[in-house]
């Protein structure tokens, strides 16, 4: 049972490049989350999908996008790279019924130059 | 707002004795409690978690309280053993906010030898 996967595991962007952080999670969960994580100042969240179907802003949306492909698949889009989006990027899933404890994945270190 | 924080940003412990690890909240609304655990290089790992209608849950060498009054969450370890070095994040979820979980900035636990 892999939990929740994320690609790639690092990656360096150029100012203005974009790119697409892949999650997947195999448990069934019905709530997927994309956190930041930068030092000192622990997770915020940036979007997240309640449901199949459905995406919100967290805290920190600003130069994001988001796309819930199906139940299993949750993407994070950076359309235009920019310094201050160096840091490390975690997904995370819940069941959101019984439980409300998020499983995260291992996170993607982004660096932006 | 809303915060979540913890007392100290670092801990340092001997091994073989308890650790506490502090947590205070400000929203009042919150009814869902959770720890989690980050190794270097890894995305956080559920530890233990408690729902506001208790006041105290035991895990395996692990013990959350929760004093509603004041607004305080404590993480517990007993005997602590190198293994549990890692950065201790505190998470409130509140039923008004949909079940998010938002984080304090955590606490990293150092164990002595």
């Amino acid at each position: 049972n892999a939990g929740v996967t994320q690609t790639p595991k690092f990656q360096v962007l150029k100012t203005g490049q974009s790119m697409t952080l892949q999650c997947a999670q195999d448990m069934n969960h019905n709530s997927m989350y994309w956190y930041r994580q930068d030092p000192g100042m622990g997770l915020r969240l940036i979007y997240y999908s309640a449901s199949e179907g459905t995406t919100d802003k967290g805290e920190v949306p600003n130069g994001y996008n988001v796309s819930r492909l199906n139940k299993r698949e949750f993407s994070l889009r950076l359309e235009s790279a920019a310094p201050s989006q160096t840091s490390v990027y975690f997904c995370a899933s819940s069941k959101r019924t019984d439980s409300y404890g998020y499983t995260f994945g291992s996170g993607t270190r982004l660096t932006v130059v | 707002g809303e915060s979540v924080g913890l007392h100290l940003p670092t801990l340092s412990v001997q091994e073989g004795d308890n650790s506490i690890i502090n947590c205070a909240y400000s929203n009042s609304a919150s009814d869902y409690f959770i720890w989690y655990k980050q190794e270097s290089g890894k995305g956080p790992q559920f530890i233990i978690d408690i729902r506001s209608n208790m006041d105290k849950r035991q895990g395996q060498r692990v013990t959350v309280l929760l004093n509603k009054t004041v607004k305080h969450l404590s993480l517990q370890i007993a005997a602590t053993q190198p293994g549990d070095s890692a950065v201790y994040f505190c998470a409130e979820s509140p039923r008004s906010n949909d079940y998010k979980l938002s984080f304090g900035a955590g606490t990293t636990v150092t164990v002595r030898a």
